[in-house]
């Protein structure tokens, strides 16, 4: 069965940093790309990142370049999201979702960021 | 780039048939077949129900399915049931090479 389990979510504070991890299992991990979604509360989905097969490759949306890293270790089956300058705007439900080449196939439940 | 356009919310009886439409730009959806479709349950994983336009995943019934006019992709669902209601998102591949969602759509099964 496909899991992507998503952690490293919590309560931070305004400027600070945090590093989201994405494991995955019942797959071979390092076949597929990968992106990370976030949905604020009461609001909707909102694309940020993906990164190909080996991590040679990544994109984002504008809103997010230069704060946000995407990053993987195919070795541990983990997908990551680096968020630097936290601020109250980045408090959101955070998905990773693996795709197929035109759309995000298998998605995580998500793990929770506040920054306050 | 701003989000896709998508009402914010539909109804509709037991049985029925709605549709929700998606409308973007020819940069996003009106420039590529990569239109997908998303069913989220609060609390839940989103779920694929159509993607490249109009292609739906097997195990996703039949009453869901897509469409696409110039700009505006849009997905109906047939027969109507208490559990379709959910909030429904489109997406689109992009000309920079990014994926776009919409605002998302509060369906309402009265």
């Amino acid at each position: 069965e496909v899991q992507l389990v998503e952690s490293g979510g919590g309560l931070v504070q305004p400027g600070g940093s945090l590093r989201l991890s994405c494991a995955a299992s019942g797959f071979t991990f390092s076949r597929y790309w990968y992106h990370w979604v976030r949905q604020a509360p009461g609001k909707g989905l909102v694309w940020l990142s993906r990164i190909n097969s080996d991590g040679t490759s990544t994109t984002y949306a504008d809103s997010v370049k230069g704060r946000f890293t995407i990053s993987r270790d195919n070795a541990k089956n983990t997908l990551y999201l680096q968020i630097d300058s936290l601020r109250a705007a980045d408090t959101a439900i955070y998905y990773c979702a693996r795709s197929t080449a035109t759309y995000l196939e298998h998605w995580g439940q998500g793990t929770l960021v506040t920054v306050s | 780039q701003s989000a896709l356009t998508q009402p914010a919310s539909v109804s509709g009886s037991p049985g029925q048939s709605i549709t929700i439409s998606c409308t973007g730009t020819s940069s996003d959806i009106g420039g590529y077949n990569y239109v997908a479709w998303y069913q989220h349950h609060p609390g839940k994983a989103p779920k694929v129900l159509i993607y490249d336009v109009n292609n739906r995943p097997s195990e996703v019934s039949t009453r869901f399915s897509g469409s696409k006019s110039g700009n505006t992709a849009s997905l109906t669902i047939s027969g109507l049931q208490a559990e379709d209601e959910a909030d429904y998102y489109c997406s689109s591949y992009t000309s920079s090479s990014t994926r776009l969602f919409g605002g998302g759509t509060k369906l309402t099964v009265l």
